[in-house]
């Protein structure tokens, strides 16, 4: 089945210390992306990648790094995480050249 | 990417067709017209996407004006689990594959 997926699910944790949240897509995707979720702000996007080694900067990138090392993995890290990265985070994919995003199921993250 | 509107809500009998209309009157020729749909805190999930003419799938159909300032995306026969938030979004083909999330219409539908 082709799909996204997302771990952990669920998270707290708390400020400063260091998480990842991992995305694995098997449908051989060449583009990738992150995008959190908040109350009144609808989705916005934190990183993309092209490709693999490709990755750039979304609107809201300030506390988070990412890496495209392989095609189907796409870890978001929160290096010294704070409250205001508390969201709901949805990783999605995409094939090169076609525009339909798959999104994976989300993970809610609480920074205490 | 062209800014859409949408109402914030819309009620809908269960069985009946639900029209969710889309205003984007600034949309440049080379943008498409893309919906996708939440349900309560899932990932958003693909509908349908046009340019000018008139579209339609398994789930739904899509009608665009012939000046492309708006367009309404229409579930013909809505059922319970077709309560979510969908999201009008317009954008070129290529490029960046950003996606920019309005607020969108909260569809209910009702028994």
């Amino acid at each position: 089945e082709a799909q996204v997926t997302q771990n952990p699910r669920y998270l707290i944790t708390v400020t400063g210390k260091k998480l990842t949240v991992t995305c694995s897509q098997n449908m051989n995707h060449e583009y990738m992306s992150w995008y959190r979720q908040d109350p009144g702000l609808g989705l916005r996007q934190i990183y993309y990648s092209m490709n693999v080694e490709v990755t750039d900067k979304g609107d809201v990138p300030e506390g988070y790094k990412v890496s495209r090392k392989e095609k189907r993995n796409f870890p978001l890290i929160l290096e010294s995480p704070s409250p205001n990265q508390t969201s709901l985070y949805f990783c999605a994919s995409s094939a090169s050249g076609r525009e339909t995003q798959y999104f994976g199921p989300g993970t809610r993250l609480l920074v205490l | 990417d062209a800014k859409t509107t949408q109402p914030p809500s819309m009620d809908c009998a269960e069985g009946r067709a639900a029209n969710l209309p889309c205003n984007h009157s600034t949309i440049s020729g080379n943008e498409y017209v893309y919906w996708y749909r939440q349900i309560h805190s899932q990932g958003p999930q693909y509908i349908i996407h046009g340019l000018k003419n008139n579209e339609t799938n398994e789930m739904a159909s899509l009608i665009i004006t012939e000046d492309r300032k708006s367009s309404t995306l229409i579930l013909p026969h809505a059922t319970l689990r077709d309560t979510a938030v969908y999201y009008c979004i317009v954008r070129v083909f290529q490029g960046a594959q950003k996606l920019v999330f309005g607020q969108g219409t909260r569809l209910t539908i009702n028994p």
